[in-house]
């Protein structure tokens, strides 16, 4: 079993559209979590880090349940510059920490 | 801006020749870095820890005499991937963690290096 696990899409939605996002992870020693933002042979970007009460940030929320080792993040009233790869991460110490990267899930917005 | 880079950006070499990528943290000191490598549409993989002052480690399934880790500086790392093969190709990245006030220790990723061994 892979540790960040993530369906890969596509997500194909119009603009405007919510669309959610799961992953889930197999280290229940695993101490941090985040979503992070990849173009298209580009380096990662953080895009949030993910706390256990939730958290929002604008048009993106993401949530995370420690005892279904699930985290999630929805993306309200997309718009066509959110099109990228989102990666689940999680790290396993809160500092300086090792990081493994789920495979991604893309999202493409269209007209 | 960038808080971390990378050089060389992309390197296209020969099979059987060794090639080096710098990874500088710009504007904080960094004791510790990571290398991923990232095959097209997989994961990025962590091959290795870069630590200043001490060896590199390694994770399972990444030879250390393949790719020499050298952490020169409090804000240089540098992968030497050593006799190369066409299965070396790849994207490689590195990253650098920074206290981010609130966020605690975020970690920062180079722009990565394409590399293309024929």
């Amino acid at each position: 079993r892979k540790e960040v696990e993530q369906d890969p899409g596509p997500f194909n939605v119009p603009e405007g559209a919510t669309v959610a996002f799961n992953c889930t992870y197999s280290n229940s020693a695993s101490q941090s979590f985040f979503w992070y933002r990849q173009d298209c042979r580009k380096e990662p970007k953080l895009l949030m880090s993910v706390y256990s009460s939730g958290n929002e940030d604008g048009r993106f929320t993401a949530q995370l349940n420690r005892a279904s080792q699930y985290i999630s993040l929805l993306i309200r009233d997309s718009k066509l510059s959110d099109s990228a790869t989102y990666l689940c991460v999680v790290g396993r110490t809160g500092t300086a920490s090792k990081l493994t990267f789920g495979t991604g899930t893309r999202l493409q917005v269209t007209l | 801006g960038a808080v971390v880079s990378q050089h060389p950006s992309r390197v296209i070499c020969k099979s059987g020749t060794s090639v080096k990528i710098e990874c500088r943290s710009l504007d904080f000191q960094a004791t510790t870095m990571f290398w991923y490598r990232q095959f097209p549409k997989k994961s990025l993989m962590l091959m290795a820890t870069s630590n200043e002052g001490s060896k590199a480690t390694y994770e399972q399934g990444v030879e250390k005499d393949k790719f020499l880790i050298n952490h020169a500086s409090l804000t240089l790392s540098t992968l030497t991937v050593t006799s190369a093969h066409p299965e070396d190709s790849s994207f490689y990245i590195c990253s650098a963690p920074r206290t981010s006030g609130g966020r605690g220790n975020e970690q920062f990723f180079g722009p990565g290096t394409r590399l293309t061994v024929l």
